[in-house]
């Protein structure tokens, strides 16, 4: 167990529809990261939150956004949703913004099917 | 452009070493990164390199070349459990703002 929870564990839905995936860090981790993985895919890296703030882009649709909470979980929204969407959606956090040895610990991921 | 590569898969025998190699071009290096990943399951780290050389932990040891961009994990004593996707990744920024994953290595081991 990494001490990173995610909410819900699977989720499925309609296209067209909106969606929201929660994450919690591990106790005192300041980053998180959000990643998706399509089948037999590798990770994508979407967007990472520092303390609060954006601190990183990747490869993240505009129809996707994300945003960190004072007390530093995060939520990533999708929303129009399309069948290509139907992924893995991991959360991982970190202590800090990324330096040094700062790893990166994954939770469990939201499993979505887009229907 | 940034790119990581490994090969798709790999087969090996119970008790065995096995080696899988990643090389990757970034627009820059600050560490890299391996990672295990069975099937449906969370990625969970097993080593970091920033510096040229050989790390051990155990039965997993990962090497660096940065001139070369070239890194290897090495497997010993191989169990059927080491069954699973190894990923390689790199941080490409100073600042540590972003980590590039390869599309990993899926690693089949036999009795």
């Amino acid at each position: 167990d990494s001490g990173v929870t995610q909410t819900p564990k699977h989720l499925i839905t309609a296209t067209g529809q909106r969606v929201t995936l929660r994450c919690s860090p591990r106790s005192g981790d300041l980053s998180v990261y959000w990643y998706q993985q399509s089948l037999d895919q590798g990770l994508q890296f979407l967007i990472q939150y520092y303390n609060g703030e954006e601190r990183a882009k990747g490869n993240i649709l505009e129809r996707f956004s994300a945003q960190q909470f004072p007390d530093l979980h995060s939520e990533l929204n999708l929303s129009s949703l399309e069948l290509g969407d139907s992924a893995l959606y991991f959360c991982a956090s970190s202590p800090t913004s990324g330096r040094g040895t700062d790893t990166q610990y994954f939770g469990p991921g939201t499993r979505l099917t887009v229907l | 452009g940034q790119n990581i590569d490994q090969p798709t898969e790999m087969t090996a025998t119970e008790g065995a070493i096995v080696q899988i190699n990643c090389t990757y071009q970034t627009s820059g290096f600050n560490g890299l990164f391996w990672y295990q990943q069975h099937a449906g399951e969370a990625p969970t780290f097993l080593s970091y390199n920033v510096l040229d050389g050989l790390e051990e932990k155990g039965r997993f040891s990962s090497f660096l070349s940065r001139s070369k961009g070239y890194s290897y994990l090495l497997l010993k004593e191989l169990q059927m459990k080491d069954s699973a996707s190894y990923l390689c990744a790199v941080r490409d920024t100073p600042g540590g703002f972003k980590t590039i994953f390869g599309a990993g290595t899926r690693l089949f081991v036999k009795a």
